[in-house]
Order: C-alpha cells, then structure tokens, then sequence
C-alpha cells in the first residue's frame, strides 16, 4: 500500500499571503489529522477531519483551515501568513475508527515564511 | 493539563546497550500511548502502541513499559544499533479522539560505534 502522500514537500512564501497544503491519506483511511511541527513548540495537533466533516481541532487560529473531500484527500489553507507559521506541516491518516488509533504520517510539507 | 513530557533531550549510547527514553502525563483521559521515530526530512514513524490494560508490550527490540499510577510511560531499545539514530517522540491520545495526540518535545538518540 502507498503510504501518506503530501504536496508540495517546500514551499516559500511571503508574509500575508496565503498558501493550500495537500495530503492524500492511505487508501482506505478516512481520517485525515494535520500537525505543525516548529524547534520551539514541536509537534502540535491542528485538526482532524473525518467523512469530510472536522472531527477535532487544536488551539490554533482561525487562519488555519482546511477541508476533506469525498475521496478522502484533504487541504489546509493558511490565510494571511506570518512569520511564525513557518514549520513542518504534517498530516497524517488512519482508519477513523475511534478504536482505531493508529496515525501515519506523511513526510511533511516544509513551509517558510519570508 | 495536556502537557506529555519527556526526557531525557538527547542520548548518547554505545552500539548493543540499551536507550531508555520517559514519557510523563497529567491527563486522566489519556488512554493510548504511541511512541514515534523521526529521521531528518522525514515525517515521524508509527513504532510501537500501548494502552493502559497491559504494562509492557514488546516489539523485536522495542519495548514500552506503562505505569498507570505513577502515569509515566517508557521505550526501551535493546541491543541498539547505529540505524536507531533519531528523534523519538512519545505521544499520548485522549480516550474516544482518536486522532488528537499531544506530543512530547522529543529525545535525539545517537548510537555510536
């Protein structure tokens, strides 16, 4: 089975504009979970979309965003960027059980803000 | 609450001992614990799970040790090997979300030669 695919791996932009991360889960999970992962705060869960529906959400703000379709393929969007938000965006996928914890990760988008 | 920590930062171990990393919780509602490898430049690894009804589970080299009073956690990496250089992060998930885990900061394993 293909693993957990994200697009682009590098991306550079400036500050205030906006950027879509994309993740395409392993077939057959229907849960997508997105993570930021930065040297001074690590690895933190942004949110979690399930059925095309967000199922979980982190203490980020609300320019972070992001939608699932019905192939179970998912975006983020972060709208008018700051220095700060530039990090490894992870996303990663599972069945979406709730017994079914298990999260796969994919190798990430490297995002940096200028 | 919600904080998972970690220790130690780094390690260092010779090739064959053992690395012992511990992971510490506050939150009661956690009930899954994975523990994940990360290489640079790559997303982190599922390596090996544990839930708060069994106290160890092993895994080839990889064992996790769960104390559920004392609400500490632990890998342990028998015979390690120059391969096992990574970043190790614990995680922990709260009982009916699957998907939201809180992280540890991390534990930088070097394994020499």
């Amino acid at each position: 089975k293909a693993g957990v695919t994200q697009t682009p791996r590098y991306l550079i932009k400036t500050r205030g504009q906006q950027v879509t991360l994309s993740c395409s889960p392993i077939s057959g999970h229907r849960s997508v979970s997105w993570y930021q992962q930065t040297p001074g705060q690590g690895l933190q869960f942004l949110f979690e979309y399930f059925s095309e529906t967000q199922r979980n959400k982190g203490n980020f703000p609300g320019r972070f965003s992001g939608r699932q379709f019905s192939n179970s393929r998912s975006e983020m969007n972060v709208s008018t960027l700051e220095l700060g938000d530039s990090a490894l965006y992870l996303c990663a996928s599972s069945l979406g059980g709730l017994q079914n914890y298990e999260q796969y990760f994919g190798p990430g988008t490297r995002l940096t803000v200028t | 609450q919600q904080q998972v920590k970690q220790s130690p930062q780094s390690l260092i171990v010779q090739k064959g001992g053992i690395s012992i990393i511990n992971c510490a919780y506050e939150n009661t509602a956690f009930d899954y614990f994975p523990w994940y490898q990360q290489f640079p430049g790559k997303g982190p690894a599922l390596l090996i799970a544990i839930r708060p009804d069994v106290s160890e589970k092993k895994e080839g080299r990889f064992t996790i040790s769960f104390n559920k009073s004392a609400k500490q956690f632990s890998l342990h990496i028998m015979d390690s090997q120059p391969g096992d250089s990574a970043t190790y992060f614990c995680a922990a998930g709260p009982t009916g979300t699957a998907s939201k885990l809180t992280f540890g900061t991390g534990t930088r394993l070097q394994v020499t030669l």
